[in-house]
């Protein structure tokens, strides 16, 4: 079945300073490939989406970009600010199934 | 607030008992998602249902039983848990669609802590 690898699942920055976390897929019939953000004791909310006919998108400081032939898609968060301290998931679908990755925690240093 | 809520946050349960999880969206939506969140593991999709018809069922144990009476309310039915069940229990919900097609975006609740003892 699908698999979604994501890393690292810990990530400390410089606030200022840019976070990428990666993730790869096993099935290449997904399609569409969202990034949530969960902060603590909230449930997951989209930050950033893409579909596979799209190769980057970009909104203000959050960018995803997706290579459909290796397999692997990354967010990238610039000019990292304290709020960006939370827990970011990947998730790849096709359909309706939906396979999240384990998580990202990613600490924003002052 | 994602427009998605979720009763009770908490809940103690002892393995013999049974409780109701419930989820209320006041989005418009037509699909609506459990899934389960535990310590270092990836969030499980549990339940589907789109336009009130349960399209998806991830293999659950039937001590877990789902019912959405309408489009806007989801229902958990839990009775005789493991402890290995305590997780945070999140409802999802999306615009839905008559046909299988690309999932659409998801808003998720707040969530259930579970504990069961």
């Amino acid at each position: 079945g699908e698999n979604v690898e994501q890393h690292p699942s810990t990530l400390s920055v410089q606030e200022g300073d840019s976070a990428v976390i990666k993730c790869t897929y096993s099935d290449s019939a997904s399609n569409y490939f969202p990034w949530y953000k969960q902060e603590l004791g909230k449930g997951p909310q989209l930050i950033i989406d893409i579909r596979s006919n799209v190769g980057e998108k970009k909104d203000q400081r959050i960018a995803v970009t997706l290579n459909k032939t290796a397999k692997h898609f990354s967010l990238h968060i610039t000019e990292t600010q304290p709020e960006d301290s939370a827990v970011y998931f990947c998730a790849a679908s096709k359909g309706d199934k939906i396979i999240f990755g384990k998580g990202t925690r990613l600490h924003i240093l002052p | 607030e994602t427009g998605v809520t979720q009763t009770p946050r908490h809940l103690v349960m002892g393995m013999t008992n049974k409780k109701s999880l419930k989820c209320e969206q006041h989005l418009g939506h037509n699909a609506m998602y459990w899934y389960k969140q535990s310590a270092k593991k990836p969030l499980e999709l549990m339940f589907v249902y789109n336009f009130k018809e349960q399209t998806e069922n991830n293999s659950v144990p039937s001590r877990f039983s789902p019912e959405c009476p309408n489009s806007s309310h989801l229902f958990l039915h839990l009775h005789t848990l493991q402890p290995e069940d305590s997780a945070l229990y999140l409802c999802a919900s999306s615009q839905g669609r008559l046909a299988r097609g690309l999932l659409d975006t998801q808003y998720f609740g707040p969530g259930t802590r579970l504990t069961v003892l």
